[in-house]
């Protein structure tokens, strides 16, 4: 079956690092592959999303390629803000006829960003 | 402004109750899913529903039910709670299409349930 693996967590960074959180994936077909931001309280709400192999999908100054070949959807951001403390989750979705568009996520990745 | 809304943002139980924790969206969506969020674990599908009526069990059914009546409503029902269903409790709806379709999915606030 379908599986998304995401890199340990927490993650800690100062103000203005550069942030890299890891994605794979297992998966028959092509899926359509996404990132969720959850923040503190709050439910989960799209972050950045692709379609298709090589596609970028990018928002916030957050970005992250489909990579086929690797079966992976990085994301990076290049400076970070306090205000990116979240949690973040890589997930995919089903491409066949009948998976009615369910999503199977990553374990989720705890992101703190210190002043 | 689109909206999914969950009955209680904060819910405890009692083991042995029958708890009922709902969920409306506003926007005409025929999808609907409820999931479980425990740390470390994800997010994991209970069931979905992809019409009034129907339902569709996903990856950890056992101890839970659903109810669609209505387009606009999905219920998660636990018929017995244990406190191994302490957890928050995600709603969730989209436009209907697989394929290679991008439609996303729209979250509720989340309820957490704690079962002592």
């Amino acid at each position: 079956g379908n599986s998304v693996t995401q890199m340990e967590g927490p993650v800690t960074l100062s103000e203005e690092a550069f942030l890299t959180i890891n994605c794979t994936y297992t998966a028959t077909g092509y899926p359509s592959l996404f990132w969720y931001v959850q923040y503190p309280g709050e439910g989960l709400q799209l972050l950045l999303k692709a379609t298709k192999a090589d596609d970028k999908g990018s928002n916030k100054g957050f970005e992250a390629t489909y990579r086929k070949e690797t079966t992976s959807f990085h994301l990076e951001k290049g400076s970070v803000q306090v205000s990116d403390s979240a949690v973040y989750f890589c997930a995919l979705k089903d491409v066949g006829g009948t998976s009615y568009g369910k999503l199977t996520f990553g374990q989720g990745t705890i992101l703190t960003v210190h002043p | 402004d689109v909206k999914v809304t969950q009955s209680s943002r904060y819910l405890v139980k009692r083991t042995g109750e029958k708890v009922f924790l709902e969920c409306v969206q506003d926007m005409d969506h025929e999808n609907m899913f409820w999931y479980r969020q425990d740390p470390g674990l994800g997010l994991r599908l209970i069931y979905f529903s992809y019409d009034v009526k129907m339902k569709e069990k996903g990856d950890i059914p056992e101890g839970y039910s659903v109810s669609r009546e209505k387009k606009e409503r999905f219920s998660l029902i636990l018929e017995s709670a244990s406190t191994n269903q302490t957890s928050m409790y995600l709603c969730a709806s989209s436009l209907p299409g697989a394929g290679t379709s991008s439609y996303e999915q729209y979250f509720g606030p989340g309820t957490r349930l704690t079962v002592t």
